[in-house]
């Protein structure tokens, strides 16, 4: 079974630039998630979709901060503008309902 | 918040068991147990959970103590290769299944 897929694995951006991670969840999990690792910490929460309505959104800088999930299978993340604080690492997660998570191996952020 | 407490750092040496502890003293009746690792560079990778019974699967056990207020993730033989941060999380509602991350134990497995 293929897991998780995001693209890219690393981008290097300047502030104020743009930039949009994507996700494919594993097949026929309805429920994903994105979080945001900065280095160090453990990984928190941004934005949970089921389906593609947004279940908890509560953590998301929503000034800067965008997610889709239109069609109920891949996901974008977008940042417009991207600050120095938001060099992270963005990992999407999916899972079949509230069922255990399986995480990607996530995209790699450097902002200067 | 998280609602576990893990120590920052832990050695093993290869071949021996590694025993991880966790303390989630104010765990309800109804949250899971959730272990979770992540090697260097790469995502976190799922280990095991449980409610209240111990559980084991091909990759590890976990103890959790009869008043749910503890528990332990054991490695029986820990190889080069389990060196990573290990996260235990108590996934906060049944309904969402929603997990609050803390800064894990980093488990170092020396030859």
């Amino acid at each position: 079974e293929a897991g998780v897929a995001q693209s890219p694995r690393y981008k290097i951006i300047e502030k104020r630039q743009s930039v949009a991670f994507w996700c494919n969840p594993i097949s026929g999990h309805a429920t994903l998630y994105w979080y945001q690792q900065i280095l160090g910490q453990g990984p928190k929460l941004l934005i949970q979709f089921q389906n593609n309505g947004v279940v908890d959104d509560s953590q998301l800088p929503k000034d800067r901060f965008s997610a889709e999930r239109l069609k109920g299978v891949d996901s974008t993340l977008k940042i417009q503008p991207a600050k120095l604080e938001d060099s992270a690492v963005y990992l999407c997660a999916s899972a079949h309902y509230t069922d255990t998570q399986y995480f990607g191996p996530g995209t790699r952020l450097t902002v200067l | 918040d998280a609602k576990t407490t893990q120590p920052t750092s832990m050695d093993c040496a290869e071949g021996r068991a590694a025993n991880l502890p966790c303390n989630h003293s104010t765990i309800s009746g109804n949250e899971y147990v959730y272990w979770y690792r992540q090697i260097h560079s790469q995502g976190p990778q799922y280990i095991i959970h449980g409610l209240k019974n111990n559980e084991t699967n091909e990759m590890a056990s976990l103890i959790i103590t009869e008043d749910r207020k503890s528990s332990t993730l054991i490695l029986p033989h820990a190889t080069l290769r389990d060196t990573a941060v290990y996260y235990c999380i108590v996934r906060v509602g049944s309904n969402t299944g929603k997990l609050i991350f803390g800064q894990g134990t980093t488990l170092q497995v020396k030859p």
